[in-house]
């Protein structure tokens, strides 16, 4: 079946330490993005990359980084330098179109103790 | 720059009643119009989406929503709520040419039996 993983579901961890999140996808598509979810205030893009080896800012890039190596991963890291972590990290695909529909993986809940 | 505006946090209906979620946006040039649902600590699953054709878009689960270019508005509707229905509603706009969602809030449906 074709779709959006991410990893872990749930992840903890101390403050003032870096953590990975993993979104990998099998739909062949071209473009990827991060979003934070925070409750009552949607939706907010962190980043994004339409093509392997490139990769735009979103609205909240600061304290985040991504890396596109290969067309299916799209890793995304919360350095230390995220004044406010706790949250819900939700990763989206989709063909690379104005038009086209994001569609999302299930997303991770990262905490910081 | 294009924005979305989702009145109401929080909607309550009984099961069987109509289902009515608002939806406004603002942007200059003809948006791409989206409505996504989200169970609890899931990801988002695309509902229906309005891409300059019919101005009625009908989805999945029975709902459907109409594209209202003189009231700027992209309201969801369902003629009759099921339990199952409970759950997170975002609307988004994505102007043409720009890879971008914009999500509203959030409206949380809630079912009474």
């Amino acid at each position: 079946d074709g779709g959006i993983t991410q990893s872990p579901k749930y992840l903890f961890r101390k403050e003032g330490q870096n953590v990975t999140l993993s979104c990998e996808q099998n739909l062949n598509h071209d473009a990827m993005y991060w979003y934070r979810q925070d409750p009552g205030q949607g939706l907010r893009l962190i980043y994004y990359s339409q093509i392997v080896n490139d990769f735009q800012k979103g609205d909240i890039a600061e304290g985040y980084s991504v890396s596109r190596e290969k067309k299916e991963s799209f890793p995304l890291t919360v350095t230390s330098a995220q004044k406010n972590p706790t949250a819900f990290y939700l990763c989206a695909s989709s063909i690379r179109g104005t038009g086209d529909t994001q569609y999302f993986g299930p997303g991770t809940r990262l905490t910081v103790l | 720059a294009q924005s979305v505006t989702q009145l109401g946090s929080h909607v309550s209906v009984s099961e069987g009643a109509l289902v009515l979620l608002r939806c406004n946006y603002s942007s200059s040039v003809p948006p791409y119009l989206f409505w996504y649902v989200q169970y609890p600590n899931q990801g988002l699953q695309l509902l229906l989406k309005y891409t300059s054709a019919a101005t009625l878009v009908k989805g999945i689960n029975g709902f459907e929503a109409e594209f209202k270019k003189s009231e700027t508005s992209f309201h969801l509707t369902k003629p009759s709520a099921h339990m199952s229905d409970a759950a997170e509603y975002f609307c988004a706009v994505k102007i043409q040419g720009a890879q971008k969602l914009v999500f509203g809030q959030g409206t949380r449906l809630t079912i009474n039996p």
